[in-house]
């Protein structure tokens, strides 16, 4: 079975500043892992995914995340954050076979303060 | 535009009531899901089709019930509703291979 430890429920970060989100799975097989952004009373929007490729992963809005597999981490950072940063942050994990199913961390929600 | 359609985005069901969220796609996708979200919890898989035809419990299933109506639509159904049920009702849809949901803008319950 999968399952994602997010550490820490809640971020705060100054604008400008860094952002570092932290995720760690756990996996029988080597896993599938992504981060979804969620922005108040809406959907989740895929931000970025890894698939086996390279381990360094960019997504959308400046952010990227790298595998670590030693660590079993997928750490999500973005250099400078901005205000429009601000929302909740999930970490998943799947497995390449079967129905996809993605197993969800209990989310951290990022606040940027000006 | 494409994407994932739900409805209603509201609902306030008494103890007991039963209810019937939507669920459609248009996007050819052959995997439905349907999540809650409760703070604090993540996202919990309650059930799922890998494909049309097919239905398969989550994480949480109990006091559910789902139905895959064709490719396009998944419903969910609240036979009688319990305030344990108040939370936000997500659907999400992945085609074969693509390892990433389209999610719809979400259904927020509240059982009196």
């Amino acid at each position: 079975a999968q399952s994602v430890t997010q550490l820490g429920s809640h971020v705060s970060v100054s604008e400008g500043a860094l952002v570092l989100l932290r995720c760690n799975y756990s996996s029988s097989v080597p896993p599938y892992l992504f981060w979804y952004v969620q922005y108040p009373n809406q959907g989740l929007q895929l931000l970025l995914k890894y698939t086996s490729a390279a381990t360094l992963v960019k997504g959308i809005n400046g952010f990227e995340a790298e595998f670590k597999k030693s660590e079993t981490s997928f750490h999500l950072t973005k250099p400078s954050a901005h205000m429009s940063d601000a929302a909740e942050y999930f970490c998943a994990v799947s497995i390449p076979q079967g129905a996809q199913k993605l197993v969800f961390g209990q989310g951290t929600r990022l606040t940027i303060n000006p | 535009n494409a994407g994932v359609t739900q409805t209603p985005k509201f609902q306030v069901l008494k103890t007991g009531q039963s209810m019937t969220l939507q669920c459609a796609q248009d996007m050819n996708h052959n995997s439905m899901y349907w999540y809650r979200q409760d703070p604090g919890m993540g996202l919990r898989l309650i059930y799922y089709s890998a494909s049309e035809g097919t239905t398969d419990k989550g994480e949480v299933p109990n006091g559910y019930n789902v139905s895959r109506l064709n490719k396009r639509e998944f419903s969910l159904r609240l036979e009688s509703a319990a305030p344990s049920q108040t939370s936000v009702y997500f659907c999400a849809s992945s085609s074969t291979g693509s390892y990433g949901y389209t999610f719809g803008s979400g259904t927020r319950l509240t059982v009196v």
